[in-house]
């Protein structure tokens, strides 16, 4: 696996309670993401970041939050978890070639949250 | 509503058959990706193909892209028991940073 790390890797919590989400990289690229994944939906983008403190939303972002302080780390809060946030959460990074074309995205080992 | 969408949902073959994913998509894109995912893990990047491109091989993967129909195809050859897993296309847009994953199709290889 590139070294992308995610902490916790599993979580259950209560529904109203904040939830926060770390990955980690070690392969100093630009961008990273966060995904979730549910069955029949594949994989929905809720943030990604550009560069440090560069966020912009997804298309399910509602009900969540980001921030990126360092290149090497991106935190996903679930600011009141609802139990529709119940899912498998990814994140991702990826580099740009510079040349317009986007290169492929290395994943993290994902984050299973259960929220009761 | 994503940008890529798979057909057939599931697909169960035979080893050592071939097995054909289709992926649709809606806009205009900078290029196609595919990825594999093992139960339980995260996603694999196996190939991608820029909207300039019509065909690429990588060993046992051929895909094609057809920008006028907005399709794609992965094509594995002579699959194996190890193939089993769920195959996703994904799109980046012109311009875009986002890549848009669709639903994925279920491949299930038997030995």
């Amino acid at each position: 696996d590139a070294g992308i790390t995610q902490s916790p890797r599993h979580k259950v919590t209560e529904t109203g309670t904040p939830v926060t989400l770390r990955c980690h990289q070690t392969e100093n690229h630009r961008y990273m993401y966060w995904y979730r994944q549910d069955p029949g939906h594949g994989l929905r983008l809720i943030h990604y970041s550009y560069g440090v403190k560069d966020t912009d939303k997804g298309e399910v972002s509602d009900g969540y939050s980001v921030s990126r302080s360092k290149t090497e780390d991106f935190l996903l809060t679930l600011e009141s978890a609802t139990s529709s946030q119940t899912s498998v959460y990814f994140c991702a990074i990826s580099a740009s070639t510079g040349e317009g074309f986007y290169n492929e995205q290395f994943f993290g080992p994902g984050t299973r949250l259960t929220v009761l | 509503s994503q940008q890529g969408e798979e057909d057939p949902q599931a697909l169960s073959i035979q080893e050592g058959e071939n097995a054909t994913m289709n992926c649709s998509y809606k806009t205009s894109i900078n290029n196609l990706q595919w990825y594999r995912q093992n139960s339980g893990r995260g996603l694999v990047h196996l190939i991608l193909i820029r909207s300039n491109e019509r065909e690429k091989h990588s060993g046992r993967l051929r895909v094609t892209l057809d920008t006028s129909k907005k399709s794609s195809s992965l094509l594995i050859t002579a699959s194996r028991a190890a193939d089993t897993a769920s195959y996703f296309c994904a799109t980046v847009n012109t311009g875009g940073f986002k890549t848009i994953f669709g639903a994925g199709t279920r491949l299930f290889v038997k030995a």
